[in-house]
This record gives structure tokens, C-alpha cells and sequence, in this order.
């Protein structure tokens, strides 16, 4: 059974960069979907893109094309999203999740990082 | 990109009631990879269904999905306490993304 972990809270300035972790123990995590999804306060739910693990393969909302990187390093089954040039809009937690072989439906989700934009 | 409207927004029942939640698609849904969660406050989502209508593990069978293109339905047959909580539609193909929300609350 896999359990994902998830990097601790972020407080951030305008323009900055952040880089959340999420961390797989457990269950299969090679040729696995990873999705990265927000939320901002009293909002709802929020896919920002994913990846699939050994493939190297990424897909990105168009919103966030160009802002948003999604790495994985396979020796530690760690899963990364990096996103800069921050905005007070940003302020939200952050999920990731694993899906269903290569498919990006989200079945076992982290804990949240929540991260907050401000000056 | 395709867009997910959910209705209605807030869903007021009481325990015990059938709940009927609807999730419509700007343009048809492939493979029918369309899924629900359900949220509570301060918790991460939980997947209650995918393909459409395969309930995710451990998932009572109160819950019910169907639908298939553009138009899909989340049933859970006799609300318990413990369903008071917000649901989210997904489309899982191309570029995922979410509807909006339900909420269902407490009459």
C-alpha cells in the first residue's frame, strides 16, 4: 500500500520559486501517474499537471505551462513541482497524488503543503 | 480544454435521503475517465469512483456513478452522517481538471 509524504509548510515572497516534495513509501512507484493538484483557501480543486514515473513523461494545466516543473528522482521514489515567479494567488495547499498505472486518476493522496505567497 | 460544471451548488438533505450530484462536460470525456471525490474540511479528497462507475477501494455501496460522454451522476443512495461533505468531479484524459463542487449539507 503506498503512502505519500509530503514536503512542510512554505512562506514565500512575490517572484520566489518554490519546490514541494512528495515522498512514496510503500506499493508500486516505476511507471506510476503522479498529479499535482491545489487548493486556494475556501476554494476548490486545482490540477496543475503530473508526470509518469521512469517515462519521464509531463503534461501541464495551459495555465500554469512555463511556470510549473514536475521532476521525479527514481533512487529515493520522490516526486517534485517547482513553481516560480510566485504571486499572492499562489497561496494555497499543495497535493500530490498517485493514480492508477499510468492513468492520472488520483487514488492515494499526500498530506498537503501548504504554501503561502506574501511580502 | 475541457470544462466541468457541477450542479447543484449546495445539495441540503437530510440522513438518510438519496443524493443525486451532477457533473457536465464541455465536450465528450474519453474513455469515460471521469471520477468523484469527496472532501471534508481540513482533509485531503478521497476518490469515491472512477471510470465513470468502478468504486475506488473500501468505498461503501451507497455510492454510485454513472453516465457516459458529456453527462455523468453521483448517487449515494441513503445519506449516513459521516457523507456531509463537498464532492468534486474530475476528467482524467487530456488535460485533467475538476468541476467545481457540490456541496451537500445538512437540512
Amino acid at each position: 500500500q503506498v503512502h505519500l509524504v509530503q514536503s512542510g509548510a512554505e512562506v514565500k515572497k512575490p517572484g520566489s520559486s518554490v519546490k514541494v516534495s512528495c515522498k512514496a513509501s510503500g506499493g508500486s512507484f516505476s511507471n506510476y501517474a503522479f498529479s499535482w493538484v491545489r487548493q486556494a483557501p475556501g476554494q476548490g480543486l486545482e490540477w496543475l499537471g503530473g508526470i509518469i514515473t521512469i517515462l519521464g513523461t509531463t503534461s501541464y494545466a495551459q495555465k500554469f505551462q512555463g511556470r510549473a516543473t514536475i521532476t521525479t528522482d527514481e533512487s529515493t521514489r520522490t516526486v517534485y513541482m517547482e513553481l516560480s515567479s510566485l504571486r499572492s494567488e499562489d497561496t494555497a495547499v499543495y497535493y500530490c497524488a498517485r493514480g492508477i498505472r499510468e492513468v492520472a486518476v488520483a487514488v492515494v493522496w499526500g498530506q498537503g503543503t501548504p504554501v503561502t505567497v506574501s511580502s | 480544454e475541457i470544462v466541468l460544471t457541477q450542479s447543484p451548488g449546495t445539495l441540503s438533505l437530510s440522513p438518510g435521503e438519496r443524493a443525486s450530484l451532477s457533473c457536465r462536460a464541455s465536450q465528450s470525456v474519453i474513455s469515460n475517465y471521469l471520477a468523484w471525490y469527496q472532501q471534508k474540511p481540513g482533509q485531503a479528497p478521497r476518490l469515491l469512483i472512477y471510470g465513470t462507475s468502478s468504486r475506488a477501494a473500501g468505498i461503501p455501496d451507497r455510492f454510485s456513478g454513472s453516465g457516459s460522454g458529456t453527462d455523468f451522476t453521483l448517487t449515494i443512495s441513503r445519506l449516513e452522517p459521516e457523507d456531509f461533505a463537498v464532492y468534486y468531479c474530475q476528467q482524467y484524459g487530456n488535460s485533467p481538471g475538476f468541476g467545481p463542487g457540490t456541496k451537500v449539507d445538512i437540512k
